[in-house]
């Protein structure tokens, strides 16, 4: 297994320019999700999806989209870049049972520096 | 929303010593995770644990979730257990949004 891929690795932006950044995965996990990663700080939440179909906003969702059309992928596209995006996105994946994830398996991650 | 803190925020130590790192949550959790961030980026997963006690080699890791919280201890560290320990967890009213701590920096000194 490939376990949770994302591209690209490294992407600059100019302000007001969009972009999709790609995560797969190959576990046949129900649930994904984006976190943004800041300086000296923790991950918070983006956007999540506990199934194909199924997504809802985390803790920091504005500025970003997501859809789940299929199990293995799970998107983020920016619509309009801002400096304040500029930030490392990990995405992430489990099992999901009932209301509970299992352990969490994180992409590489992909740094985005806006200009 | 469920507030997480981990301490202590920043801890050296020299090769071969044992340290505790904890996580205390504001609220009753059905999930609880402990991840190491290493000095490359990557996250990995340490533990799945929402109760009770697990050890994986030189790591272990305890939740006592009736008192909220939750500790890591890391014996015998190596300066490859250098990097930044998270805490996250998932509130019983949080549906299924998981919530990070702002870590605990560890380096290992030769």
């Amino acid at each position: 297994n490939a376990g949770v891929t994302q591209t690209p690795k490294f992407q600059v932006l100019k302000t007001g320019q969009s972009m999709t950044l790609q995560c797969a995965q190959d576990m046949n996990h129900e649930y994904m999700s984006w976190y943004r990663q800041d300086p000296g700080m923790g991950l918070r939440l983006i956007h999540y999806s506990v199934g194909a179909g199924i997504t809802d906003q985390g803790e920091v969702p504005n500025g970003y989209n997501v859809s789940r059309s299929t199990t293995e992928d799970f998107p983020l596209r920016l619509l309009s870049a801002a400096p304040s995006q500029t930030s490392v996105y990990f995405c992430a994946s489990s099992r999901f049972l009932g209301p509970l994830q299992e352990t969490q398996y994180f992409g590489p991650g992909t740094r985005l520096l806006v200009l | 929303g469920i507030q997480v803190e981990q301490s202590p925020p920043d801890l050296i130590l020299q090769e071969g010593a044992n340290s505790t790192l904890r996580c205390n949550f504001s609220d009753s959790v059905n999930n609880l995770q402990w991840f190491h961030q290493n000095p490359w980026g990557q996250l990995i997963n340490l533990f799945y644990i929402p109760s009770g006690t697990k050890q994986n080699g030189r790591l272990s890791a305890t939740t006592v979730a009736t008192e909220r919280y939750s500790l890591l201890y890391i014996s015998s560290s190596q300066t490859t257990d250098s990097g930044v320990y998270f805490c996250a967890v998932i509130g019983e009213t949080s549906g299924s949004r998981l919530t990070f701590g702002e870590g605990t920096q560890l380096t290992v000194n030769p």
